[in-house]
């Protein structure tokens, strides 16, 4: 079945630095979305990729779409402490109407 | 609050007892989505309703576990003789197109 995979599952960043975490898919995927969570909170959504090659940037987060869509990034630059929190990838099967969310990656931010 | 809400955000039960939880979508949209989410994981796909017609569901949900959405707005989901490994935070969301809004999950606890 539909697996996705994030790494690293945490991190540690120092205030200020960038930081990438990593998303993979067994299968290709008709696109990849992202989502936040913060600590006791709920998943918010951040972005969907659709295209082959995809970049899409909001602030000093940059996402992108592998040109197999089978992959996606997420790049956060000059890291702030509201960056802390869990940031899912999360891939569409069995058709659209599920999304498999991966295990996360857990960022803690160091002041 | 015109966003998704979930009643209640906590709930403690016995193990054996029936429960049952409530999701009020965003009022326009025609999707909504179960899942369940446990400590280290992402949220794990349970259920789907387009309006009221539930057209998808996880083999995760045993037959214990029924949902129903009657008019295509509020939905529920029941879980009858609840097992310890019930125990988890229950994640509603609703959405028109891929972006899918998240509720404040209700956290339950099996004892």
């Amino acid at each position: 079945g539909q697996q996705v995979m994030q790494i690293p599952q945490y991190q540690h960043v120092q205030e200020g630095e960038d930081f990438t975490t990593y998303c993979n898919s067994s299968t290709t995927l008709s696109n990849i979305q992202w989502y936040k969570q913060r600590p006791g909170g709920h998943p918010v959504f951040l972005i969907q990729l659709v295209k082959s090659g995809e970049v899409k940037k909001q602030k000093r987060l940059t996402f992108q779409f592998g040109e197999a869509k089978k992959n996606s990034s997420l790049h956060i630059t000059a890291t702030q402490t509201t960056d802390v929190g869990t940031y899912f990838c999360a891939g569409p099967y069995y058709g659209n109407n599920r999304l498999a969310f991966g295990k996360g990656n857990q960022v803690v931010v160091i002041p | 609050d015109t966003g998704v809400s979930q009643d209640p955000r906590h709930k403690i039960t016995k193990r054996g007892q029936n429960v049952t939880f409530r999701c009020d979508p965003i009022s326009e949209h025609n999707r909504l989505y179960w899942y369940r989410q446990t400590l280290g994981q992402g949220p794990e796909f349970l259920t789907y309703f387009q309006n009221e017609a539930q057209l998808e569901k996880s083999r995760l949900l045993s037959d214990r576990f029924s949902a129903e959405r009657p008019k295509g707005s509020f939905s529920t989901l029941e879980i009858q003789r609840t097992e310890q490994g019930d125990s988890a935070m229950y994640l509603c969301a609703s959405s028109l197109w891929g972006e899918q809004f998240f509720g404040p999950g209700t956290r339950l606890t099996v004892l």
